[in-house]
């Protein structure tokens, strides 16, 4: 059961034009949501994170768009940089007053992102 | 501020064999969770310890099993190793598990079993 869904394996993209991630959920208890960015050989890092009671996040280049009545959010960059070629992840943790066994972030499959100069 | 720390960085084991995986969080983190890594299935959830105790599982067989010590550092254990448990484990450390804004992920263990 796929909690949270990046349904394109990957993305090409050419440097200064915008990149578009998008990441599916079907969990109704989610109210936090995160990207994460994983170039090879090392462990994601933290991009930028969005609550369920805003529908935007902008930090520099990248902003992450969250529609809750389609359960659907968005990373966006730009202009995009070839340095921005990795695996993009998309993750979600529910709500503070949810217990068991939904305590947890629950990621993605991961879009590669590739950017040609 | 030292980051999260795990090892062996990569290790190389037989069918049947058991392995043992470290981590160390950053500092007062009490936080730590496991995550498996492989092609196509993103990151998998193996469990979460907070304060020494296991505080959330994932759907993992019981051969894969973990501890925390009262200094944080966590170990994953995964005991009759199978060809599929090669894959990438990721170690995170946060303040307050699920409560944090963000995990911090360590550089993973590549496990290979032949």
């Amino acid at each position: 059961d796929q909690q949270v869904k990046q349904n394109s394996p990957s993305l090409s993209v050419q440097e200064g034009r915008i990149s578009i991630l998008n990441c599916d959920y079907t969990n109704s208890m989610f109210d936090y949501f995160l990207w994460y960015k994983k170039y090879p050989a090392e462990g994601p890092t933290f991009l930028i994170s969005i609550s369920s009671i805003k529908d935007k996040n902008e930090d520099g280049r990248f902003t992450v768009f969250l529609n809750k009545s389609a359960k659907h959010l968005s990373l966006h960059i730009v202009p995009s940089q070839p340095g921005d070629s990795a695996v993009y992840f998309c993750a979600a943790r529910p709500a503070r007053n949810s217990g068991g066994s939904n305590y947890k972030l629950t990621f993605g499959k991961g879009t590669l992102l590739t950017v040609n100069p | 501020k030292a980051g999260v720390t795990q090892t062996p960085r990569y290790l190389i084991k037989t069918r049947g064999q058991q392995v043992t995986l470290s981590c160390s969080p950053i500092s007062g983190h009490r936080s730590v969770s496991w995550y498996q890594q492989t092609p196509g299935q993103g990151l998998q959830f193996l469990f979460e310890y907070f304060s020494e105790t296991q505080r959330n599982k994932g759907n993992f067989p019981g051969r894969f099993s973990g501890r925390q010590f009262s200094n944080s550092r966590s170990e994953m254990n995964v005991s009759t190793l199978e060809l599929g448990d090669s894959a990438l484990y990721l170690c995170a450390s946060s303040l307050r598990g699920a409560l944090a804004t963000e995990a911090f992920f360590g550089q993973g263990t590549r496990l290979t079993v032949v």
